[in-house]
């Protein structure tokens, strides 16, 4: 099974700051890895896909990034709707989801 | 408008079974693999099962392998979860979520449906 490390499991920024959220895969993914937010009683919603494609209707201030084991979320200028807990997924062999990283305003 | 509306949770006891239901519309139900995925309460997600669009592809998180079977009728648009033998560590909330036919990350997910196991 493939585990997915994420870091940091929590985080506190400033609105306008920029964060950075890694997942580290235990093997090679070849880029099959999406990034979800999910508010507070929400479901989760689809940003990131194939690492770094943007999802329709997804906010240019979010990007993502990496190859092999390494990705990385980065999102820039911090809104205040942007807090939320951030998960990544593998879907290179089944799925599993990191722990998560629960973001909030500083 | 897409929507997925799960049900059929509640609370039941261990060791009994139960079965989930995920209504689609605003899409064509049968052109998209079909998934569950659950969140224990306060805890990260995990996917539980998938299918594929025609239901010639079944897959199963080790966890609920042999205990839940996933299926589908394409023509009520509906994904079904049978959940049997059920353990307090299935307590969670399932969300259905649909992925399209050659990619395998969730593009739209339902409000989920809270199953309760206990005594």
């Amino acid at each position: 099974d493939i585990r997915m490390t994420q870091s940091p499991a929590s985080l506190s920024a400033s609105l306008g700051e920029t964060v950075n959220i890694e997942c580290l895969a235990s093997e090679d993914i070849y880029s099959d890895l999406a990034w979800y937010q999910q508010k507070p009683g929400k479901s989760p919603q689809l940003l990131i896909y194939n690492a770094n494609s943007l999802q329709n209707g997804v906010p240019s201030r979010f990007s993502g990034s990496g190859s092999g084991t390494q990705y990385s979320l980065k999102i820039n200028s911090l809104q205040s709707e942007d807090v939320a807990t951030y998960f990544c997924q593998q879907y290179n062999n089944y799925h599993t989801f990191g722990a998560g990283t629960k973001l909030e305003l500083k | 408008e897409v929507q997925l509306v799960e049900s059929g949770g509640g609370l039941v006891q261990p060791g009994r079974s139960l079965k989930l239901s995920c209504l689609a519309s605003g899409f064509t139900f049968s052109n998209y693999g079909m998934n569950w995925i659950r969140q224990a309460p306060g805890k990260g997600l995990e996917w539980v099962a998938s299918i594929s669009s025609s239901s010639s592809y079944i897959y199963y998180a080790d966890t609920v392998k042999g205990r839940f079977t996933i299926s589908r009728d394409n023509a009520k648009n509906t994904l079904y979860l049978q959940m049997t033998s059920l353990r307090s560590e299935d307590t969670a909330l399932y969300y259905c979520a649909r992925h399209e036919s050659s990619v395998w990350y969730f593009d739209f997910w339902g409000p989920g449906t809270m199953v309760t196991v206990s005594s």
